[in-house]
This record gives C-alpha cells, structure tokens and sequence, in this order.
C-alpha cells in the first residue's frame, strides 16, 4: 500500500507569495496532521483535520490555513510568506483521530522562501 | 502543556556498540510516548509507542525504549549500533487533555546519531 504522498516535494518561492502545499493520506486514513520542521528543530504541529473538520490548531498565524476534502486528502495554504516560513512541511495521517493514534508521516515539502 | 526533553543533540558511538538515546517527558496524565526516527531528506519514520499496554516497548531495527514513570524518562537503546542506524530521532508525546479529540504530537529537538565504523 502506498504511503502518505505530498506534493511537490520542493517549492521555492518569494516574499509576499502565496503557496498550496497538497497530501493525500494512507488509504482508509480519515485523519490528517500537518507539521512545520525548522532546520535543526523537532516539528512543530501546525493543523489537524478529521472527517472534514479542523480538531486542532498550532501557534501559528492566521495566514496558515488548511481544508481537508471529502477523499481526507489535505491542502495547507501559507499567505504572504516570510523567509522565516522557509522549512520542511510534514504531513502525517492516522485511521482516527484521538490522543495515542500512531501517525504516518510523509516525506514532507521543502519550501524555501527567498 | 506537555514536553518533551531530548538530552544530548549529537550522539556518537561506534559500530557494534550500546546506543543510548534520551528523553524525559513532562505531563500531567498519563503520557503517549513515541519514537520517530529520521534519516537525510526524508519524513518520519515511527520505531516504537508506549500506550501503557507495557513498560518495555520492543520496535522495529532491534529498537527498544523502557517507559520509568518515576524517572519521566523514555530512553532509546540498542545493544549494538549499526551504520545503518545513523540518522536524527525525536522524542515525542501526546494525550494532553487540552488537545482532547486530537493526536497532536509535541516533539523534542533531535537527538543525531554517528555511527563511527
């Protein structure tokens, strides 16, 4: 079975810009994570998505928001980015939602912003 | 809030030696306590949870990490490194009640692992 995909898998972009970073979970995985890794530090959790509907946020800005859509796959969307936004993006999914759930992370997505 | 304490960023052992890697966990219920290992330019892969189904937890590549509520420790180990085994591992928790109806993992800093041949 084929694992959490993320797409694209590198994305260079500017200040100012905007950026849609896309994940498809594991199949019959209902819950997606999304996950911010600065370089050099642990991840940081940014968004959680369950049947459709946001179960948890992050300390992060408003200009990060994310939809899940009706086949759990999950898109984060980042507004006028900073170069501080420049880091590996992870998306994991799990079967259900809920505390102890194992996740399954992908191979992320490297944005840089310059 | 939850944490977690990863100490040492850079570990290095030599091949066929004992890895210790090192976490202790801050939390006001009982924990979930998990694993991650990273290699170079790739995602997270899980080697082993705690669920307090058993205090020993066994998992994958010959991995595993003993839960001592007393110490608030989850300590990695294996008994003899292999090169292949070289890569970043985060320490993480969850089950904060403030996070109720979600699985949101508070990771640690890292710990990188060198093998030394």
């Amino acid at each position: 079975d084929a694992g959490v995909t993320q797409s694209p898998t590198h994305l260079i972009k500017t200040r100012g810009q905007q950026v849609t970073l896309r994940c498809s979970p594991i199949s019959g995985h209902k819950s997606v994570s999304w996950y911010q890794q600065v370089l050099g530090q642990g991840p940081q959790f940014i968004f959680q998505y369950y049947e459709k509907e946001e179960r948890g946020r992050g300390n992060f800005p408003d200009r990060f928001s994310a939809r899940q859509f009706p086949n759990y796959s999950s898109e984060l969307n980042v507004n006028a980015l900073l170069l501080g936004d420049s880091a590996l993006y992870l998306c994991a999914s799990s079967f259900q939602a809920g505390e102890g759930k194992t996740q399954y992370f992908g191979p992320g997505t490297r944005l840089l912003v310059l | 809030a939850q944490s977690v304490t990863q100490l040492g960023s850079h570990v290095s052992v030599s091949e066929g030696a004992l890895v210790l890697l090192r976490c202790n966990y801050s939390s006001s219920v009982p924990p979930y306590l998990f694993w991650y290992v990273q290699y170079p330019n790739q995602g997270l892969q899980l080697l082993l949870k705690y669920t307090s189904a058993a205090t020993l937890v066994k998992g994958i590549n010959g991995f595993e990490a003993e839960f001592k509520k007393s110490e608030t420790s989850f300590h990695l180990t294996k008994p003899s490194a292999h090169m292949s085994d070289a890569a970043e591992y985060f320490c993480a928790v969850s089950g904060d009640p403030a996070n109720f109806g979600n699985e949101k993992l508070t990771f640690g800093t890292g710990t990188r692992l060198t093998i030394i041949p």
